[in-house]
Protein backbone atom coordinates (compact mmCIF):
# COMPACT_ATOMS: atom_id res chain seq x y z
CA UNK A 1 0.00 0.00 0.00
CA UNK A 2 1.34 3.37 -0.98
CA UNK A 3 1.18 5.96 0.79
CA UNK A 4 -1.10 8.80 0.24
CA UNK A 5 0.28 12.44 -1.72
CA UNK A 6 0.40 15.35 0.13
CA UNK A 7 2.63 18.23 -1.04
CA UNK A 8 5.85 18.73 0.93
CA UNK A 9 4.88 22.50 2.12
CA UNK A 10 2.30 24.59 2.44
CA UNK A 11 2.75 28.13 3.77
CA UNK A 12 0.24 31.63 4.47
CA UNK A 13 0.39 34.59 6.71
CA UNK A 14 -1.73 35.12 9.71
CA UNK A 15 -5.50 35.20 8.93
CA UNK A 16 -5.12 33.52 5.87
CA UNK A 17 -6.95 30.39 4.98
CA UNK A 18 -5.07 27.41 3.91
CA UNK A 19 -5.52 24.39 1.99
CA UNK A 20 -3.60 20.62 2.16
CA UNK A 21 -4.49 18.53 -0.34
CA UNK A 22 -4.79 14.18 0.15
CA UNK A 23 -4.37 12.28 -3.19
CA UNK A 24 -4.96 8.35 -2.96
CA UNK A 25 -7.04 5.90 -4.99
CA UNK A 26 -10.33 4.73 -5.24
CA UNK A 27 -8.90 1.78 -2.87
CA UNK A 28 -8.52 4.40 0.10
CA UNK A 29 -9.60 7.79 0.02
CA UNK A 30 -11.69 7.66 -2.97
CA UNK A 31 -13.62 4.04 -1.93
CA UNK A 32 -14.77 5.45 1.49
CA UNK A 33 -15.54 8.54 3.90
CA UNK A 34 -12.81 7.40 6.44
CA UNK A 35 -10.21 10.18 5.71
CA UNK A 36 -8.82 11.55 8.86
CA UNK A 37 -6.10 14.28 9.65
CA UNK A 38 -3.33 14.92 12.28
CA UNK A 39 -1.67 17.66 13.51
CA UNK A 40 1.99 17.02 14.71
CA UNK A 41 4.33 19.64 16.50
CA UNK A 42 8.00 18.75 16.68
CA UNK A 43 8.74 16.12 18.96
CA UNK A 44 5.10 16.25 19.75
CA UNK A 45 2.77 12.79 19.30
CA UNK A 46 0.00 13.44 16.70
CA UNK A 47 -3.08 14.66 17.11
CA UNK A 48 -6.56 13.87 15.66
CA UNK A 49 -7.86 16.89 14.12
CA UNK A 50 -10.62 15.44 11.18
CA UNK A 51 -11.92 12.44 11.39
CA UNK A 52 -14.50 10.68 8.65
CA UNK A 53 -13.59 13.45 6.47
CA UNK A 54 -14.99 16.54 7.82
CA UNK A 55 -15.78 16.01 11.16
CA UNK A 56 -13.81 17.89 14.24
CA UNK A 57 -13.54 15.58 17.54
CA UNK A 58 -14.66 17.92 20.71
CA UNK A 59 -11.84 20.41 21.49
CA UNK A 60 -10.83 21.27 18.36
CA UNK A 61 -11.34 24.85 16.97
CA UNK A 62 -13.40 25.24 14.15
CA UNK A 63 -11.21 26.77 11.97
CA UNK A 64 -9.89 23.47 10.88
CA UNK A 65 -12.49 21.89 8.07
CA UNK A 66 -12.18 19.08 5.51
CA UNK A 67 -13.94 17.81 2.66
CA UNK A 68 -13.51 15.20 -0.04
CA UNK A 69 -13.51 15.52 -3.80
CA UNK A 70 -13.09 11.80 -5.63
CA UNK A 71 -9.77 10.60 -4.50
CA UNK A 72 -8.72 13.62 -3.11
CA UNK A 73 -9.46 14.80 0.71
CA UNK A 74 -8.64 18.55 1.91
CA UNK A 75 -8.00 20.04 5.28
CA UNK A 76 -8.59 23.93 5.16
CA UNK A 77 -7.22 26.15 8.05
CA UNK A 78 -9.11 29.25 8.10
CA UNK A 79 -7.61 32.43 10.36
CA UNK A 80 -4.47 31.00 10.57
CA UNK A 81 -2.57 31.17 13.88
CA UNK A 82 1.09 30.91 14.78
CA UNK A 83 0.25 27.69 16.70
CA UNK A 84 -0.90 25.96 13.38
CA UNK A 85 2.77 25.90 12.16
CA UNK A 86 3.19 21.85 12.08
CA UNK A 87 3.34 18.98 10.40
CA UNK A 88 0.07 17.60 9.17
CA UNK A 89 -0.60 13.81 8.33
CA UNK A 90 -3.78 12.50 6.69
CA UNK A 91 -4.71 8.54 6.50
CA UNK A 92 -7.33 6.48 4.95
CA UNK A 93 -9.10 3.36 5.63
CA UNK A 94 -8.36 0.82 2.66
CA UNK A 95 -10.23 -1.68 0.70
CA UNK A 96 -7.18 -4.09 2.53
CA UNK A 97 -8.87 -3.21 5.59
CA UNK A 98 -5.89 -1.45 7.15
CA UNK A 99 -4.80 2.31 7.30
CA UNK A 100 -2.32 4.24 5.24
CA UNK A 101 -1.07 7.44 6.25
CA UNK A 102 -0.02 10.56 3.87
CA UNK A 103 3.35 11.85 3.26
CA UNK A 104 3.21 14.79 5.33
CA UNK A 105 2.73 18.56 5.29
CA UNK A 106 4.88 21.16 6.56
CA UNK A 107 2.88 23.99 7.00
CA UNK A 108 4.90 27.61 8.00
CA UNK A 109 3.01 30.70 9.48
CA UNK A 110 4.91 33.36 7.82
CA UNK B 1 -8.77 11.53 31.78
CA UNK B 2 -7.56 9.21 28.79
CA UNK B 3 -3.56 8.53 28.50
CA UNK B 4 -1.32 5.78 27.23
CA UNK B 5 1.88 6.01 28.95
CA UNK B 6 5.07 4.48 26.81
CA UNK B 7 7.51 3.05 28.43
CA UNK B 8 11.26 5.14 28.24
CA UNK B 9 13.80 5.45 24.64
CA UNK B 10 15.80 2.76 24.19
CA UNK B 11 19.52 2.13 22.89
CA UNK B 12 20.11 -1.45 21.54
CA UNK B 13 22.94 -3.29 19.36
CA UNK B 14 22.30 -4.47 16.18
CA UNK B 15 20.82 -7.77 16.64
CA UNK B 16 19.24 -7.25 19.89
CA UNK B 17 15.54 -6.99 21.21
CA UNK B 18 13.36 -4.76 22.31
CA UNK B 19 9.67 -4.65 24.26
CA UNK B 20 7.64 -1.14 24.32
CA UNK B 21 5.38 -0.87 26.55
CA UNK B 22 2.25 1.08 26.05
CA UNK B 23 -0.47 1.85 29.79
CA UNK B 24 -3.42 2.82 28.81
CA UNK B 25 -5.95 4.17 32.16
CA UNK B 26 -8.86 6.42 32.14
CA UNK B 27 -11.19 3.71 29.79
CA UNK B 28 -12.28 0.60 29.27
CA UNK B 29 -9.31 -1.51 27.88
CA UNK B 30 -11.51 -3.76 25.65
CA UNK B 31 -13.74 -1.15 24.19
CA UNK B 32 -10.64 0.14 22.22
CA UNK B 33 -8.21 -1.76 19.69
CA UNK B 34 -4.24 -0.80 20.18
CA UNK B 35 -2.75 0.71 17.24
CA UNK B 36 1.14 1.24 16.49
CA UNK B 37 2.91 4.06 14.42
CA UNK B 38 6.49 3.99 13.13
CA UNK B 39 8.16 7.29 12.82
CA UNK B 40 11.61 7.07 11.31
CA UNK B 41 13.93 10.27 12.11
CA UNK B 42 12.73 13.02 10.34
CA UNK B 43 10.01 11.14 8.17
CA UNK B 44 6.36 10.55 8.19
CA UNK B 45 4.01 8.31 9.75
CA UNK B 46 4.00 4.41 9.29
CA UNK B 47 0.89 2.44 9.96
CA UNK B 48 2.56 -1.32 11.69
CA UNK B 49 -0.90 -2.40 12.78
CA UNK B 50 -3.18 -3.53 15.44
CA UNK B 51 -3.94 -5.89 17.70
CA UNK B 52 -7.64 -6.74 18.87
CA UNK B 53 -7.70 -6.08 23.00
CA UNK B 54 -10.15 -8.49 23.17
CA UNK B 55 -9.08 -11.45 21.64
CA UNK B 56 -5.58 -10.82 21.73
CA UNK B 57 -5.00 -11.16 17.70
CA UNK B 58 -3.02 -9.19 16.24
CA UNK B 59 -2.56 -8.00 12.74
CA UNK B 60 0.58 -6.70 10.91
CA UNK B 61 0.79 -4.31 8.02
CA UNK B 62 3.26 -5.24 4.89
CA UNK B 63 6.83 -4.47 6.05
CA UNK B 64 6.02 -5.73 10.03
CA UNK B 65 5.45 -9.45 9.10
CA UNK B 66 8.16 -11.91 11.37
CA UNK B 67 10.53 -9.84 13.64
CA UNK B 68 7.70 -7.59 14.85
CA UNK B 69 5.01 -9.07 17.64
CA UNK B 70 2.45 -6.96 18.88
CA UNK B 71 1.04 -8.25 22.60
CA UNK B 72 -1.06 -7.38 25.60
CA UNK B 73 -1.43 -8.31 29.19
CA UNK B 74 -5.28 -7.08 29.69
CA UNK B 75 -4.40 -7.11 33.75
CA UNK B 76 -2.60 -4.02 33.35
CA UNK B 77 -4.28 -2.62 30.38
CA UNK B 78 -0.86 -2.52 28.60
CA UNK B 79 -0.44 -3.35 24.86
CA UNK B 80 3.35 -4.38 24.22
CA UNK B 81 5.04 -4.07 20.83
CA UNK B 82 8.45 -6.34 21.02
CA UNK B 83 10.90 -5.83 17.68
CA UNK B 84 13.50 -8.88 17.36
CA UNK B 85 16.65 -8.79 15.12
CA UNK B 86 17.17 -5.04 15.73
CA UNK B 87 18.77 -3.28 12.78
CA UNK B 88 20.07 0.28 11.78
CA UNK B 89 16.85 0.92 9.87
CA UNK B 90 14.67 -0.02 13.25
CA UNK B 91 16.15 3.21 14.83
CA UNK B 92 12.49 5.22 14.82
CA UNK B 93 10.10 6.43 17.48
CA UNK B 94 7.34 4.31 17.60
CA UNK B 95 3.70 5.11 19.23
CA UNK B 96 1.00 3.32 20.30
CA UNK B 97 -2.66 4.58 19.66
CA UNK B 98 -6.23 3.35 20.09
CA UNK B 99 -9.04 3.15 17.77
CA UNK B 100 -12.65 2.51 19.25
CA UNK B 101 -13.91 -1.25 18.45
CA UNK B 102 -16.11 -1.23 16.05
CA UNK B 103 -17.89 -3.19 12.90
CA UNK B 104 -14.59 -2.14 11.29
CA UNK B 105 -12.07 -1.16 13.38
CA UNK B 106 -9.59 -0.04 11.11
CA UNK B 107 -11.25 2.33 10.03
CA UNK B 108 -11.81 4.28 13.15
CA UNK B 109 -9.19 7.22 13.64
CA UNK B 110 -6.69 7.17 16.21
CA UNK B 111 -7.62 9.25 18.34
CA UNK B 112 -5.63 9.33 21.45
CA UNK B 113 -1.85 8.17 21.01
CA UNK B 114 1.13 7.68 23.56
CA UNK B 115 4.06 10.44 23.70
CA UNK B 116 6.18 7.65 21.51
CA UNK B 117 9.15 5.47 22.42
CA UNK B 118 12.48 6.29 20.68
CA UNK B 119 14.32 3.21 19.77
CA UNK B 120 17.95 3.49 18.99
CA UNK B 121 19.89 0.61 17.19
CA UNK B 122 23.60 1.39 16.76
CA UNK B 123 26.92 -0.25 16.97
Amino acid sequence: QSALTQPASVSGSPGQSITISCTGTSSDVGGYNYVSWYQQHPGKAPKLMIYDVSNRPSGVSNRFSGSKSGNTASLTISGLQAEDEADYYCSSYTSSSTQVFGTGTKVTVL
Amino acid sequence: QVQLVQSGSELKKPGASVKVSCKASGYTFTSYAMNWVRQAPGQGLEWMGWINTNTGNPTYAQGFTGRFVFSLDTSVSTAYLQISSLKAEDTAVYYCARVRVSTVTTSRPFDYWGQGTLVTVSS
